[in-house]
């Protein structure tokens, strides 16, 4: 099976600007995460989508936002972005809901925000 | 909310010899613990995982141990490679909160040949 992919890889946005990134879970998973890694925070939990439901969500501003289409495909959008967002996303899918499932990143988008 | 806690920061060994690398967690409800391996500039890799029911796993060289009356879990390597070399990351995770995983702030482990 082709496993997770992301959209874009790499990304340069100005500050005040929005950007929509892009995540493809492996065939068959129906549970998609997303997280930020940045040097200083680590590893950070976003969201988690299932079934086009949103079930989790970290502890982020309103900034960030995401949704799940009908095909498990997910998107997350920043808003009016600031310079802290420069940061690795990466998506994350599992094939289970609950029982705390594998999960298996994608190779993530590296946003950088000048 | 669940804090996961990793130490040490760094550790470097010579090749052949074992690794350890210990993580505390918080909330007592937390019942799966991946660990994942990044080398630098790709995807973080599942690389052995244990639920609350089990005290220790083994996948080959790679062995991952939870105390769950301590709260804390741990990651062993034997016979250390240098191909090893790598940021590591435990996690925890509720399984009825759905896949969320709180992550600890990695090791980042240098085999020295």
């Amino acid at each position: 099976k082709a496993g997770v992919t992301q959209t874009p890889r790499y990304l340069i946005k100005t500050r005040g600007q929005q950007v929509t990134l892009s995540c493809s879970p492996i065939s068959g998973h129906r549970s998609v995460s997303w997280y930020q890694q940045t040097p200083g925070q680590g590893l950070q939990f976003l969201f988690e989508y299932f079934s086009e439901t949103q079930r989790n969500k970290g502890n982020f501003p309103g900034r960030f936002s995401g949704r799940q289409f009908s095909n498990s495909r997910s998107e997350m959008n920043v808003s009016t972005l600031e310079l802290g967002d420069s940061a690795l996303y990466l998506c994350a899918s599992s094939l289970l809901r609950d029982r705390g499932s594998e999960q298996y990143f994608g190779p993530g988008t590296r946003l950088t925000v000048t | 909310g669940e804090n996961v806690e990793q130490h040490p920061s760094t550790l470097s060994v010579q090749e052949g010899d074992s690794a350890v690398i210990k993580c505390t967690y918080s909330d007592s409800a937390s019942n799966y613990f991946p660990w994942y391996k990044q080398e630098l500039g790709k995807r973080p890799q599942l690389i052995i995982d244990i639920r609350s029911n089990v005290g220790e796993k083994k996948d080959q060289r790679i062995a991952v141990t939870l105390n769950k009356t301590a709260k804390h879990f741990s990651l062993h390597i034997t016979e250390t490679q240098p191909e090893d070399s790598a940021v590591y990351f435990c996690a925890a995770s509720k399984g009825n909160a759905g896949n969320m995983l709180t992550f600890g702030g990695g090791t980042r482990l240098m085999v020295k040949p």
